[in-house]
């Protein structure tokens, strides 16, 4: 059974660091791009950010530029979001999920998501 | 900045079929654009209904289908159920450009 599992959210103070965790089972991760996608409570689902299989490539949302940072660790089939200078508006729920399977340049630009995790709540207040 | 478009509300009658679509402010979708759709229920996290605009998962319910429909992505439900009240997202990939969510639509099953 495909399963992706968030973990490190938590409260944290503005301008402080978090980083996320997503542990995959499942499925072969290194085959696959990942991506966090989040929600502010009550609004919609916005994406975060995506890298491809061994880590080469990695894009972020405009409003992440120089405050998250994306990785993984394919020997640990865990993927992480390293966030800095936090700011009461990232507030949400962070989804980790996986997207399409890296076929290198043919998958550069096709985004998607098809296993899910259940999230974790990042909480920024003083 | 690409807005993505959806209905922000839409009923539908129990055994009823309706169909949510989703458009691009960058003109018509297609299949470049890898249109997805995603179910939402209060409290939970989403789940993906149809990928790369018409392909169905193991765990979608065969009511559900997408398509292409004048210019946008769709998605019908045909024979509605009343576990289908939910939330319903589209999301689109722009070549050169960040991908984007809609603003979803709440299906309401009455």
């Amino acid at each position: 059974e495909m399963q992706l599992v968030e973990s490190g959210g938590t409260l944290v103070q503005p301008e402080g660091s978090l980083r996320l965790s997503c542990v995959a089972s499942g499925f072969t991760f290194n085959n696959y791009w990942m991506d966090w996608v989040r929600q502010v409570p009550g609004k919609g689902l916005a994406w975060v950010a995506r890298i491809n299989g061994d880590a080469s490539l990695r894009s972020t949302v405009d409003f992440a530029e120089g405050r998250f940072t994306i990785s993984r660790d394919n020997a640990k089939n865990t993927m992480y979001l390293q966030m800095n200078r936090l700011r009461a508006e990232d507030t949400a729920v962070y989804y980790c999920s996986r997207g399409p399977m890296d076929r290198g340049v043919a998958s550069y630009h096709h985004y998607g998501m098809d296993v899910w995790g259940q999230g974790t709540t990042v909480t920024v207040s003083s | 900045q690409t807005v993505v478009t959806q209905e922000p509300s839409l009923t539908v009658s129990p055994g009823g079929t309706v169909t949510l679509t989703c458009g691009s402010s960058t003109g018509p979708v297609t299949n470049d654009h890898y249109p997805y759709w995603f179910q939402q229920k209060p409290g939970q996290a989403p789940k993906t209904l149809i990928s790369d605009t018409t392909n169905r998962h193991s765990w979608t319910p065969v009511r559900f289908s997408g398509s292409l429909l004048g210019g946008k992505a769709a998605l019908t439900l045909s024979g509605a159920q009343p576990e289908d009240e939910a939330d319903y997202y589209c999301f689109l990939s722009y070549r050169g450009a960040r991908p984007e969510f809609g603003g979803g639509t709440k299906l309401t099953v009455l």
